[in-house]
Formats: C-alpha cells, sequence, structure tokens
C-alpha cells in the first residue's frame, strides 16, 4: 500500500525550531520529487516546499525561505523538514505529498502532524 | 488573498449538478499550466480527484470531470451524493511566484 505517514509536529514558541518527518512506503521514493503543504486553522492549503529526487534542486514558497529547509534520505525513504525562527502564522497541519511531475499534481497524502506556534 | 480564485461556497441537493470555478492570470492558469483538483472532506487529508485539467485517477467515479479555458478552470459534479459534501481545491504553476499555488478552497454542501 502507498502511504506517507508524518510526525514530529507540536507545540513551540515563536522564534524556537521544529523538524518534521514523513515515511514512505509501497513505492519507490527516490524516483519521485516530494512537497510539504500546510493548512492554517480553517484556512486553505498552502504549497511550502519541493524538493528533486536527489535532493539537488529545492523550491520554497516566499514566506519560509530562509527559515524553512526541506532534506530527504532515500536510504530511508524518509523526507524532512527542519523549521527554524518559527511564527505564530506557521501554525497549521503539515502534510507531506508526493509530487510526480514537479510543479504539477501532488497525488499521494500522508495525514498530516500539526504544528503550533505559541507562547 | 489566494492566487487563484474559488467562490467561497456552492450547494446542491442529491442528484443535481454543481459547477466550482477557479479563475487564475497570465502567470498560472492563463500560460498554460495545467489545472488540478483535490477534495477534502472534513477532519481528513486532501485527496488529487482531477489531474491535468480533465483527467480522473483511478477509482473517481466519472460524476466528477474538469475543464480549463482561458484563465479559468471548472470542476462540475453531477448526480450530487450526500458523500461529496466536502472542500474542494483547485491548484495550478504560477511562473511569477515559482511555485505551486491553491485556490482558496470552496466548501460543497449537499441539501
Amino acid at each position: 500500500e502507498v502511504q506517507l505517514v508524518e510526525s514530529g509536529g507540536g507545540l513551540v514558541q515563536p522564534g524556537g525550531s521544529l523538524r518534521l518527518s514523513c515515511a514512505a512506503s509501497g513505492f519507490t521514493f527516490s524516483s519521485n520529487w516530494m512537497s510539504w503543504v500546510r493548512q492554517a486553522p480553517g484556512k486553505g492549503l498552502e504549497w511550502v516546499a519541493n524538493i528533486k529526487q536527489d535532493g539537488s534542486e529545492k523550491y520554497y514558497v516566499d514566506s519560509v525561505k530562509g527559515r524553512f529547509t526541506i532534506s530527504r534520505d532515500n536510504a530511508k525513504n524518509s523526507l524532512y523538514l527542519q523549521m527554524n525562527s518559527l511564527r505564530a502564522e506557521d501554525t497549521a497541519v503539515y502534510y507531506c505529498a508526493r509530487d510526480p511531475l514537479r510543479f504539477y499534481y501532488m497525488d499521494v497524502w500522508g495525514k498530516g502532524t500539526t504544528v503550533t506556534v505559541s507562547s | 488573498q489566494s492566487v487563484l480564485t474559488q467562490p467561497p461556497s456552492v450547494s446542491g441537493a442529491p442528484g443535481q449538478r454543481v459547477t466550482i470555478s477557479c479563475t487564475g492570470s497570465s502567470s498560472n492558469i492563463g500560460a498554460g499550466y495545467d489545472v488540478h483538483w483535490y477534495q477534502q472532506p472534513p477532519g481528513t487529508a486532501p485527496k488529487l480527484l482531477i489531474y491535468g485539467n480533465s483527467n480522473r485517477p483511478s477509482g473517481v467515479p466519472d460524476r466528477f470531470s474538469g475543464s480549463k479555458s482561458g484563465t479559468s478552470a471548472s470542476l462540475a459534479i453531477t448526480g450530487l451524493q450526500a458523500e461529496d459534501e466536502a472542500d474542494y481545491y483547485c491548484q495550478s504553476y504560477d511562473s511569477s511566484l515559482s511555485g505551486s499555488v491553491f485556490g482558496g478552497g470552496t466548501k460543497l454542501t449537499v441539501l
């Protein structure tokens, strides 16, 4: 079964850091671009970042550039999102998604992990 | 303010047909980039519903269809069922922003 499982969310103070993980199974992880998408409480979806199969290309939405870093470990079938200098507006459910054709559709989604930035 | 504009809500009775619009600009839909649609029932993760403007992934009923023209796209749902009640999002690529963009979402209520 094709599956993505996120972890690492939690409550963090403004200015703090958090590292999200996404474990992939059921497909060839190393052959796919991967993305992070977030959804603030009661709001719509926002694409956050994506990464090429070998990690050599990475793209970010402007609001997280310089604060968030996307990475992957193909040997562990895992995707990561390192989030630094967190702000209240980063509070959201963060989804990991398979992005098979780069900036095209996202065809497999995890259930999400919740990040809350609050003092 | 989302880059792609959708109506906040639509509704219809069981069996009826509804459409959801997605309006973009010359840097996304109007530039020729394809549109994709996602369905998100309450409390669940998004699910790919339509890709490449009008293609359905395996398992998606043919009651769902998509189209694109100019700077806009539409999702049509025929034979409305209670289980169709969900939020629906369009998505495309924006060359000015160099990233994927979503519509603000449309809440479908089945009366």
